[in-house]
């Protein structure tokens, strides 16, 4: 089983619409984890980190729950410019950063 | 300001041939990892440093792969022998030190073993 798991979609969806990833991860050590955005051909970039309690930065919402070990990305009224691979990252506590990556689901927003 | 620069950008290389792959991280960043991405898969780790010191190379799939970062900036991934499964883009991190857990990417090299 991989340590970090996602659907690799695609997820195809209307302009407007929300839609939510989810991303299990099987080490329960695992202790900080994150969203990333890759758009095609380019370098992954931050979208935002998922804490405990649950967080919200605009159309994006986060939340993590440890019992289940999943983290999950709602996003409301989608963009065409949401489009890209949204890649679930976990990180081990402990030592240095060591991170693991998930395969990326896919988004495709249409118009 | 400038952020992580890899070069070359694409990189086409005959099986069997040494390939170097440079990394500039972002100035005064402590730490940098290296990460091989195949085609629609997410990065894969290959090896971190600390400054001069490569604290993990668990994750380098053979010892054709080596890494090094001598004076604690710039770092070169070589590649020995190149073979066909070689071939992703290698991507290049930098995080300003242990307790920042942003990682910020390179463009990337894609490498393309024939």
């Amino acid at each position: 089983r991989k340590e970090v798991e996602q659907d690799p979609g695609p997820f195809n969806v209307p302009e407007g619409a929300t839609v939510a990833f989810n991303c299990t991860y099987s080490n329960s050590a695992s202790q900080s984890f994150f969203w990333y955005r890759q758009d095609c051909r380019k370098e992954p970039k931050l979208l935002m980190s998922v804490y405990s309690s649950g967080n919200e930065d605009g159309r994006f919402t986060a939340q993590l729950n440890r019992a289940s070990q999943y983290i999950s990305l709602l996003i409301r009224d989608s963009k065409l410019s949401d489009s890209a691979t949204y890649l679930c990252v976990v990180k081990r506590s402990g030592g240095y950063q060591k991170v693991t990556f998930g395969t990326g689901t896919k988004l495709q927003v249409i118009p | 300001g400038a952020g992580v620069s890899q070069s070359p950008r694409y990189k086409v290389a005959k099986r069997g041939q040494d390939v170097a792959l440079r990394c500039d991280p972002i100035s005064g960043h402590v730490s940098l990892f290296w990460y091989q991405q195949a085609l629609g898969q997410g990065p894969e780790f290959l090896t971190y440093f600390q400054n001069e010191a490569q604290l993990d190379k668990s994750g380098l799939p053979s010892d054709r792969f080596f890494a090094e970062r001598p004076e604690g900036s710039v770092s070169t991934l070589k590649i020995q022998r190149t073979q066909q499964e070689d071939s992703a883009v290698y991507l290049c991190a930098s995080s300003l030190g242990d307790a920042q857990e942003t990682q910020y990417f390179g463009p990337g090299t894609r490498l393309l073993v024939l």
